[in-house]
């Protein structure tokens, strides 16, 4: 079973500029979630879609980021325009949803997309 | 407000001894609890979750995980720790399973 891709793995860009992420979840899995990894810290949920929905997006910081899942499977999160403290590793993870709204399947994480921004 | 807590940043622990890394968490419901490890320049694994019933949870690699309601705890456990365990360790708390928190993480080294 193909696990999540993302991508690109690193990027480096300056303060101001744009940048996108990209992901993909596992095959069949309906839920698919946005982390922010700061350095020595643990990851911090973004959003969090069921299919094409959003389920929670209450710690996205609405006036630079953006995330879509158009279809329900891809995801693509931006950032524009990229501060300092955007330094972070960028999470990717899916899971399978579950009936009656509660999310409590195991989630299975991509390698992430290490950002610096100069 | 729900919250994780995982009061040590770094474990150490010869091979072949048993470790525990500890992990309090703050819910207003019902928790839902579950372990990650992360290998370097890798993303999380699942290693086990407590949900619902017996308290004590079994999962990948020979670890398991006590959940103690009184203690608001969630200790990952192993009987006999391997050097290949030497990672970084979250631990996930949720209430309704729709918003996860995430601890800081413990670093686990086992010395050979």
């Amino acid at each position: 079973e193909a696990g999540v891709a993302q991508s690109p793995r690193y990027k480096i860009i300056e303060k101001r500029q744009s940048v996108a992420f990209w992901c993909n979840p596992i095959s069949g899995h309906a839920t698919l979630y946005w982390y922010q990894q700061i350095l020595g810290q643990g990851p911090k949920l973004l959003i969090q879609f069921q299919n094409n929905g959003v389920v929670d997006d209450s710690q996205l910081p609405k006036d630079r980021f953006s995330a879509e899942r158009l279809k329900g499977v891809d995801s693509t999160l931006k950032i524009q325009p990229a501060k300092l403290e955007d330094s972070a590793v960028y999470l990717c993870a899916s899971s399978l949803a579950v009936s009656g709204g509660r999310f409590y399947n195991e989630q299975f994480f991509g390698p992430g997309t290490r950002l610096t921004v100069l | 407000a729900q919250s994780v807590a995982q009061p040590e940043d770094q474990v150490n622990v010869a091979e072949g001894n048993p470790l525990t890394v500890k992990c309090t968490y703050s819910v207003s419901g019902n928790p839902y609890l579950f372990w990650y490890v992360q290998y370097p320049n890798r993303g999380l694994q699942f290693l086990l979750k407590y949900i619902t019933g017996d308290n004590l949870v079994k999962g990948s690699y020979g670890f398991e995980a006590e959940f103690n309601k009184s203690q608001t705890s969630f200790h990952l456990k192993k009987p006999s720790a391997l050097v290949s365990d030497s990672a970084l360790y979250f631990c996930a708390v949720s209430d309704t399973g729709n918003q996860f928190y995430f601890g800081t993480g413990t670093s686990l080294t086992v010395i050979p």
